[in-house]
């Protein structure tokens, strides 16, 4: 099974520069998020949809945009890109059961802005 | 509001030592679930576990144990005899009802050999 799989892996970007990071679930899970990862700041949530056709934002929303295109995909969009944006982006999914919520993550994209 | 305190930023060991990483969380909620992630140098999140707010029980895998206890709001991560292959960062994490993780800022675990 893929899992959750996020494209691209790694990427520069210019500073004001636009990019999409894709991602696609294969688990037919409902519930899908973004995260970013900082040195020394753990994980934090950008944005997540809870099903098809709703997004909501997270902690850190400011300068992302999201968009859930079916069940399976949802994607994270830099619209002008800035260095402070410079991290590391994880996709995840889940099923929210009655038994709990169990988070399963992409493998990341790398991504740089200078 | 829901947050995770890891305490320990790094710890290094001697392997087949024993290593105990701390949680500590807060909620206002009695419905939540602690989690326990491993992120090995490769860079992806792997899940280890998830504990329901009203199963205290304690759960042992192989070399890995946790200890859930809601007195101290606490849930620990034991490996046994540690190895090599134990490297890597592990965050704790508490989700409230069926919302959204919130992540603790990860201890870094150095096993040498």
């Amino acid at each position: 099974n893929a899992g959750v799989t996020q494209t691209p892996k790694f990427q520069v970007l210019k500073t004001g520069q636009s990019m999409t990071l894709q991602c696609a679930q294969d688990m037919n899970h409902n519930s899908m998020y973004w995260y970013r990862q900082d040195p020394g700041m753990g994980l934090r949530l950008i944005y997540y949809s809870a099903s098809e056709g709703t997004t909501d934002k997270g902690e850190v929303p400011n300068g992302y945009n999201v968009s859930r295109l079916n069940k399976r995909e949802f994607s994270l969009r830099l619209e002008s890109a800035a260095p402070s944006q410079t991290s590391v982006y994880f996709c995840a999914s889940s099923e929210v059961k009655r038994t709990g919520n169990t988070i399963y993550f992409g493998e990341g994209s790398w991504l740089t802005v200078v | 509001a829901q947050k995770v305190t890891q305490a320990q930023t790094e710890i290094s060991v001697v392997e087949k030592e024993d290593v105990t990483l701390d949680c500590v969380y807060e909620t206002r909620d009695t419905t939540y679930y602690l989690f326990w992630y491993k992120q090995p140098p490769s860079g992806e999140l792997v899940f280890l576990i998830r504990r329901n707010s009203f199963d205290e029980q304690n759960e042992i895998s192989g070399r890995y144990s946790w200890n859930f206890q809601k007195s101290t709001s606490s849930f620990n991560f034991t490996i046994t005899a540690s190895q090599v292959v134990d490297s890597a960062v592990y965050f704790c994490a508490l989700s409230e009802g069926y919302s959204t993780l919130t992540f603790g800022k990860g201890t870094m675990l150095l096993v040498s050999p």
